[in-house]
């Protein structure tokens, strides 16, 4: 079955440094999301990319967030500099059809769980 | 107010009980709804689409009201491992917002 993959699963960094993530969504689907989920709450959607381009960034924090698809597959979320309020689960998801109602199921990543100290 | 919003819970119940959870949503232009499953420290998916005209998945019931703005999940004869969060899904024109979850516990 195919799964959209993420790495790391863990990351532990300390305030001030630079972090990135990685996303490789299921192949074929268009619509890629970034989400971060504090422990206790739902996700919070970050950035969604339709192919290269950004849809919908309108809360990631971009002094210190990006958000990068640069041939509409893979994606790379970085945060620079870390402050000790990012630690969450950072999600990716991926659906194929955007716009379609009734065929926009999302499939999830496994998470990159970040913890700065 | 949020976009998406739901029971807080928790809630707690036997096995064997009835739970209802009920999530309303403030974009009319919402297209489709979801119901999602998520496991402590897991990742979220998929339980069952909601379609205007109800839908049943087994012990699983969901509702859309598109008048009220709200759509709900009940699930019947609870097992112990229905414990989990459900979290309601809504996909606006661009994009798909989370409610911040109902987390469930059975209890034998």
């Amino acid at each position: 079955e195919a799964e959209v993959a993420q790495s790391p699963r863990y990351k532990i960094t300390e305030k001030s440094q630079a972090v990135a993530f990685w996303c490789d969504p299921i192949s074929g689907h268009a619509t890629l999301y970034w989400y971060r989920q504090i422990l206790g709450q739902g996700p919070e959607l970050l950035v969604q990319f339709q192919d290269e381009s950004v849809v919908d960034d309108s809360q990631l924090p971009k002094d210190r967030f990006s958000a990068e698809r640069l041939k509409g597959v893979d994606s790379t979320l970085k945060i620079q500099p870390a402050e000790l309020g990012d630690s969450a689960m950072y999600l990716c998801a991926s659906s194929s059809k955007f716009q379609m109602p009734g065929n926009t199921e999302a499939f999830f990543g496994q998470g990159t769980r970040l913890t700065v100290v | 107010r949020k976009e998406v919003e739901q029971d807080p819970g928790p809630f707690n119940v036997p096995e064997g009980a009835t739970v209802a959870f009920n999530c309303t949503y403030s974009n009319s232009a919402s297209q489709s709804f979801f119901w999602y499953r998520q496991d402590c420290r897991k990742e979220p998916k998929l339980l069952m689409s909601v379609y205007s005209s109800g839908n049943e998945d087994g012990r699983f019931t969901a509702q859309l009201n598109r008048a009220s703005q709200y759509i709900s999940l009940l699930i019947r004869d609870s097992k112990l491992s229905d414990s989990a969060t459900y979290l309601c899904v809504v996909n606006g024109p661009n994009d798909m917002r989370f409610g911040a979850g109902t987390r469930l516990t059975v209890k034998p």
